[in-house]
């Protein structure tokens, strides 16, 4: 089984760059039909999808966030990244990695996550 | 998005109960549906996929059912260390995946 590890600033000034690393031991992000995702979840609010890369690249973004948000992959590293530009005090949050797994039938789900990292947005 | 509306937000039981969660998507999701456990400050882990397929290594006395837009997650004999926060996920939408609100399980 996978094990993914956040890591990256815990306060970030408002209207900076968020930028936060995801490791990934006891396995290869390029092997298997899988995909990572960040998900985020603010105090006392429902968790919030961010977005996911393949091994290949190609990304997909939520709306709500895509004019903010890049997610990269360096396999060189076995590392996902997440950058959220103009941060403001409503990107406060615990953010994980997931890994997706999907079936042909695009029957997928979040099979391993890391433990998050809470992020702090203020001055 | 695909609204996901889970309940109860919380609920207090006994060891040995029967426990059942619902998650009502605002749309037909098929059996696109996901449920996770969430202990605090540990990684979400997966229970159920597919709405009602037991992922390897989870106890037997957690089931999942439903499909459309209606689901239920049981815990059949609750235990000690079920004591957890209970949340769907629909993966359904391409492109938005979105979650329910969370039910915390207290015993």
């Amino acid at each position: 089984q996978v094990q993914l590890q956040e890591s990256g600033p815990g306060l970030v000034k408002p209207s900076q760059t968020l930028s936060l690393t995801c490791t990934a031991s006891g396995g290869s992000i390029t092997s298997g039909n899988y995909y990572w995702s960040w998900i985020r979840q603010p105090a006392g609010k429902r968790l919030e999808w961010i977005g996911r890369i393949y091994s290949s690249g190609s990304t997909n973004y939520n709306p709500s966030l895509k004019s903010r948000v890049t997610i990269s992959i360096d396999t060189s590293k076995n590392q996902v990244a997440l950058t959220l530009t103009s941060v403001t005090a409503t990107d406060t949050a615990v953010y994980y990695c997931a890994r997706g797994e999907y079936t042909t039938g695009w029957l997928n789900w979040f099979d391993s996550w890391g433990p998050g990292t809470q992020v702090t947005v203020s001055s | 998005d695909i609204q996901m509306t889970q309940s109860p937000s919380s609920l207090s039981a006994s060891i040995g109960d029967r426990v059942i969660i619902t998650c009502r998507a605002s749309q037909g999701i098929a059996n696109f549906l996901n449920w996770y456990q969430h202990k605090p400050g540990i990684a979400p882990k997966l229970l159920i996929y597919g709405a009602s397929s037991l992922y390897r290594g989870v106890p037997s006395r957690f089931s999942g059912s439903g499909s459309g837009t209606d689901f239920t997650l049981t815990i059949s004999s609750l235990q000690p260390e079920d004591s957890a926060t209970y949340f769907c996920q629909q993966s359904f939408s391409n492109y938005v995946h979105t979650f329910g609100g969370g039910t915390k399980v207290e015993i």
